[in-house]
């Protein structure tokens, strides 16, 4: 079936460090593939998107590239922020119009 | 662009009560709404899809008498939970699908509302 894996948390960074969350999925077809962000107390938002293979999704600082060949999206930015310290979802939809399938979430706590 | 709001934001309800949450779009027309729970420190599991004018498709494992979800216009969704146990205690989510053209699978966020049954 269709899945999402993301890598385990938490992650804890310093200020202005290098993030990478990896992220891979089991899909039929071509999904489009998405990360989402839940800062504490508030719904999820849309940080980037890719709707086919080698597309970058970039936003705030953040990207992530489709990768066909390694089934993965993994997010990086390369200065982290105290203010990105968030839970991010790594998240597939294999039909327009379907619901989403998420990853676990990944809690990123960034320190200054 | 692209808002949904959720009302209530939080909820406290007496076990065997009933709880409605809505869901609106208030800048766009969703023709697609899905209802979202999740639990702390979890992922979002999926509970039904719901399209307007028909009935909502529930996902396995989730009681349709339970969760009654009412899609009556393009920019409305409600979900009741009817006789509310502690069980049910949870953070449900809805998201909103604009209706055909570009970026039709971008999916639109509430903020959530959180039910606490007692």
């Amino acid at each position: 079936g269709n899945s999402v894996t993301q890598m385990e948390g938490p992650v804890t960074l310093s200020e202005e460090a290098f993030l990478t969350i990896n992220c891979t999925y089991t899909a039929t077809g071509y999904p489009s593939l998405f990360w989402y962000v839940q800062y504490p107390g508030e719904g999820l938002q849309l940080l980037l998107k890719a709707t086919k293979a080698d597309d970058k999704g970039s936003n705030k600082g953040f990207e992530a590239t489709y990768r066909k060949e390694t089934t993965s999206f993994h997010l990086e930015k390369g200065s982290v922020q105290v203010s990105d310290s968030a839970v991010y979802f790594c998240a597939l939809t294999y039909q327009a119009g379907t619901a989403l399938i998420f990853g676990k979430g990944t809690t990123l706590s960034v320190s200054s | 662009g692209a808002v949904v709001s959720q009302h209530p934001s939080w909820v406290i309800c007496k076990s065997g009560t009933s709880v409605k949450i809505e869901c609106r779009s208030l800048d766009f027309q969703a023709t697609t709404m899905f209802w979202y729970r999740q639990f702390p420190k979890q992922s979002l599991m999926l509970m039904a899809t719901s399209n307007e004018g028909s009935k909502a498709t529930y996902e396995q494992g989730v009681e349709k008498d339970k969760f009654l979800i009412n899609h009556a216009s393009l920019t409305l969704s409600t979900l009741t939970v009817t006789s509310a146990h502690p069980e049910d205690s949870s953070f449900y989510i809805c998201s909103a699908r604009a209706g055909g053209g570009e970026g039709t699978d971008t999916q639109y966020f509430g903020p959530g509302t959180r039910l606490t049954v007692l």
